[in-house]
């Protein structure tokens, strides 16, 4: 069975700061890794999604993240945070075999950004 | 596109009563995806169709939980009888293959 670790419940940083959060999955075959955002109240969005080729994947809003394959890590990162990124941050995987099965979700980042 | 809808937005109910939570998938996304989303258990993936067929729905709490997709446009969460316990948000999604999963803006079950 898959599961997805997220290192950090809540991240509390200031304005231009830099972002990392951390996710590690568990899986032996072949992923799909994605990032979802959810604000105060609203439902999940993508922010990126990684399939296969260039492991540093580019997202909305600035954010970016790289999948190292040899640690099972998919991290997300952002070089300067703003006020409105005060959000939930989740990781997920699927399977990429076969058809699409469903997301199976870290716990989840909290974020919050101070002005 | 209007996205995955899903109805309704909130939902307060008596323990005890049916519950039925609606949703139409995007045009042309093959698979449809029910999550449950507590600040407990986070997002827990209950069951998912792939062309209007269950696929896994091992996730299903229990057997007062029940969901069909009659046609590939619509599809329906049931629960009877409910019980407080199941109070959470309820997210539908769909998918065209592994091509990125779009989610509704969710179910917000209080059952009383």
């Amino acid at each position: 069975a898959q599961s997805v670790s997220q290192h950090n419940h809540h991240v509390i940083l200031s304005e231009a700061a830099s972002l990392e959060l951390g996710c590690n999955y568990s899986y032996g075959g072949t992923v799909n890794l994605f990032w979802y955002v959810q604000y105060p109240g609203q439902h999940l969005q993508l922010l990126l999604k990684y399939f296969s080729g260039d492991p540093l994947v580019k997202g909305i809003k600035g954010f970016e993240a790289e999948f190292i394959k040899s640690k099972f890590s998919f991290n997300l990162r952002k070089p300067s945070v703003q006020w409105s990124d005060t959000a939930e941050y989740f990781c997920a995987v699927a399977n990429s075999g076969g058809g699409a099965d469903g997301l199976t979700f870290g716990k989840g980042t909290h974020l919050i950004i101070q002005p | 596109d209007a996205g995955v809808i899903q109805s309704p937005r909130h939902e307060v109910t008596e323990m005890g009563q049916e519950v039925t939570l609606r949703c139409k998938p995007i045009s042309g996304h093959n698979s449809l995806f029910w999550y449950r989303q507590t600040m407990m258990r986070g997002l827990e993936l209950l069951i998912y169709f792939n062309n209007n067929v269950p696929i896994d729905d091992s996730g299903m709490p229990e057997d007062r939980f029940s969901a069909k997709m009659p046609n590939a446009s619509f599809s329906t969460l049931k629960i009877q009888p409910s019980e407080p316990r199941d109070s959470a948000v309820y997210f539908c999604a769909s998918s065209l293959r592994h091509y990125g999963y779009t989610f509704g803006s969710g179910t917000r079950l209080t059952v009383v």
